[in-house]
């Protein structure tokens, strides 16, 4: 059964740090992978989907990479906001499973 | 319509009633997901539709939650004898095709008391 891990669990960084999450996974045979943003009472946001044959995606001052054989993705932010704050989750599409989310607070 | 809607938002019910929870996808997706969030975890998934049958209902808890999609569009998740425990968030999302990108409703609160 395909388990997702993200670390840390939270992270508070001042404004303007580039900041790196990070999204593990145990079956490497993943078919797309997907990050969202989630506010708080909110649904979750799409932020960028890398599909099997993608090695990264960019959108603005995101960048998500997936590594399939280490079993990893990571989501780039540059240049950090304090409204970026919020959690941030992956998702392995083949198999339906979800991190537990990286809780981001940008102080001012 | 533009995006998934869910209906209601919240829903507060008495221990032991029956609860149906609305889903309507994103127009000419194929693929429908039910998710399960509880506060400070992921969304955890409970089944998946393609089309109007159920593709993979492995995440159902037990027999109390069943899903319908009979005309291959709207969802509804049905509840029944709820418990306290069933409280959270329950979200949907729709794809264009199976494995595909995720958009997401807003969600449905469940509150049972």
């Amino acid at each position: 059964k395909q388990e997702v891990t993200q670390i840390p669990a939270a992270l508070s960084v001042p404004e303007g740090e580039n900041l790196v999450l990070n999204c593990s996974f145990t079956d490497s045979a993943i078919y797309n992978l997907q990050w969202f943003r989630q506010d708080p009472g909110k649904g979750l946001t799409s932020l960028l989907l890398i599909q099997s044959s993608q090695r990264e995606q960019t959108s603005g001052r995101l960048n998500a990479s997936l590594d399939k054989s280490s079993g990893r993705s990571t989501l780039y932010i540059a240049a950090s906001q304090p409204g970026d704050s919020a959690t941030y989750l992956c998702a392995v599409l083949s198999d339906m499973r979800f991190g537990a989310g990286t809780r981001l607070t940008v102080k001012p | 319509g533009a995006g998934v809607s869910q209906t209601p938002s919240n829903k507060v019910t008495e221990k032991g009633k029956y609860v149906e929870l609305r889903c309507d996808p994103i127009s000419g997706h194929t693929a429908l997901y039910w998710y399960r969030q509880s506060l400070g975890q992921g969304p955890e998934f409970l089944i998946y539709f393609q089309g109007t049958g159920a593709a993979d209902d492995s995440g159902l808890p037990n027999d109390r939650f069943f899903a319908v999609r009979p005309e291959g569009s709207v969802s509804t998740l049905k509840i029944q004898r709820t418990e306290r425990g069933d409280s959270a968030v329950y979200l949907c999302a729709s794809s264009p095709d199976p494995a595909g990108e995720l958009f997401f409703g807003e969600g449905s609160r469940l509150t049972v008391l």
